[in-house]
């Protein structure tokens, strides 16, 4: 089945260490997405990529790092400059061209004491 | 910048009824708008796609409805059942392919 995998599904860090959050999509998508979730606030999108090699910022990649090194794979790097890290973490992609469906995987949840 | 609020924040009916989801943006600038679910502790499972020409779309029991002048769009949800509830959020798509997403309404269906 075609789909985006998100892994661990929990992730538990002391505060001052990097973490990296894996997502990974075999449906041959463009575009990907890394959206942060915190109660009471939606989705807020922190770094997203069109292309291969390519990436750009979102409403809030202040603390975060991310790299597109293969179309399928869209890793996330939470950096210890991040004030605020623990929150649940989705990855999504789409085929792109601006009418496509997002699809999501089923997130991790990251919390950091 | 986009904002997007969706009223009412939580729904509670009892199982049969038809409901109507709000949802209003303030950039009428966009490419598409979709409607997700989503379960607790899960990802978002898009239901429907409304493309900025479309007035209307419909899957099943579901029709969502787009009025991009006005910034507005609705989900209607008919002869709900117990398993419709969830947390249903929408996000218009804008510039660079970004969507923006609200901060949802929280539906419950009793039995």
């Amino acid at each position: 089945d075609g789909g985006i995998t998100q892994s661990p599904k929990y992730l538990f860090r002391k505060e001052g260490q990097n973490v990296t959050l894996s997502c990974e999509q075999n449906l041959n998508h463009d575009a990907m997405y890394w959206y942060r979730q915190d109660p009471g606030q939606g989705l807020r999108l922190i770094y997203y990529s069109q292309i291969v090699n390519d990436f750009q910022k979102g409403d809030i990649a202040e603390g975060y790092s991310v790299s597109r090194e293969k179309k399928e794979s869209f890793p996330l790097t939470v950096t210890s400059a991040q004030k605020n890290p623990t929150a649940f973490y989705l990855c999504a992609s789409s085929q792109g061209g601006g009418n496509s469906p997002l699809h999501f995987g089923n997130g991790t949840r990251l919390t950091v004491t | 910048k986009q904002e997007v609020t969706q009223i009412p924040a939580a729904l509670s009916v009892p199982e049969g009824e038809n409901l109507v989801l709000n949802c209003s943006f303030t950039d009428s600038a966009i490419y598409n708008l979709q409607w997700f679910r989503q379960d607790p502790g899960k990802g978002l499972t898009s239901l429907l796609l409304i493309q900025s020409s479309q007035r209307e779309q419909t899957s099943g029991r579901l029709n969502a409805s787009l009025d991009k002048s006005s910034g507005r769009s609705t989900l209607y949800i008919a002869a709900s059942q117990p398993g419709d509830s969830a947390t249903y959020l929408c996000g218009p798509t804008g510039g660079g392919n970004k969507l923006t997403f609200g901060t949802g309404t929280q539906l419950k269906v009793e039995l």
